[in-house]
């Protein structure tokens, strides 16, 4: 059971433009929702949260926006830069935190 | 961010044998740990969930007495693979938060079993 899914396995985009991130869950009792950047044989790094109460958090050239309604969040990040080509988890918290399966950002020069 | 260490980046060890993995929380006071574990092309998957000074919760389909797992102290805690086998071959990250939401990673460890 897919408590959180991230149904697209890869983007590419074109530096400077906007990358954008998508996530879903099926869980409303999920309180918090956090992204992290993952670099291959590393572990993840923290980048942007969010809490249930609040639909947007802006950090940088990096925003999260959270529909509750349609149980969806995503990432925004603007510009892109090659340095963000990684792979982007996201995680929602309800005690413990569960991940979706990772989108793979590619950001071309 | 928080730091999160753990130790080491990676292992090669004999079936059979048993590896311990250490991870410190060096600038925060970790009430809680996690420790994961990543199969290639996978997402992480939660092995346990562990609080200082209390046994550690295994996730289902975890065997706890092949997976030990310490969280001695507020700082640090270990994952022990006894009795390592092939298919226990992966990587290995732990996570480390305090009372705010936000979890920090270590580095994570390859764990080769020959």
């Amino acid at each position: 059971d897919q408590q959180v899914k991230q149904n697209s396995p890869s983007l590419s985009v074109q530096e400077g433009r906007i990358s954008i991130l998508n996530c879903d869950y099926t869980n409303s009792m999920f309180d918090y929702f956090l992204w992290y950047k993952k670099y291959p044989a590393e572990g993840p790094t923290f980048l942007i949260s969010i809490s249930s109460i609040k639909d947007k958090n802006e950090d940088g050239r990096f925003t999260v926006f959270l529909n509750k309604s349609a149980k969806h969040l995503s990432l925004h990040i603007v510009p892109s830069q090659p340095g963000d080509s990684a792979v982007y988890f996201c995680a929602a918290l309800y005690g413990k935190l569960t991940f979706g399966q990772g989108t793979i950002l590619t950001v071309h020069p | 961010g928080a730091v999160v260490s753990q130790h080491p980046s990676w292992v090669i060890c004999k079936s059979g044998t048993s590896v311990k993995i250490e991870c410190r929380s060096l600038d925060f006071q970790a009430t809680t740990m996690f420790w994961y574990r990543q199969f290639p092309k996978q997402s992480l998957m939660l092995m346990a969930t562990s609080n200082e000074g209390s046994k550690a919760t295994y996730e289902q389909g975890v065997e706890k007495d092949k997976f030990l797992i310490n969280h001695a102290s507020l700082t640090l805690s270990t994952l022990t693979v006894t009795s390592a086998h092939p298919e226990d071959s992966s990587f290995y990250i732990c996570s480390a938060r305090d009372k705010a939401p936000e979890a920090f990673f270590g580095q994570g460890t390859r764990l080769t079993v020959v």
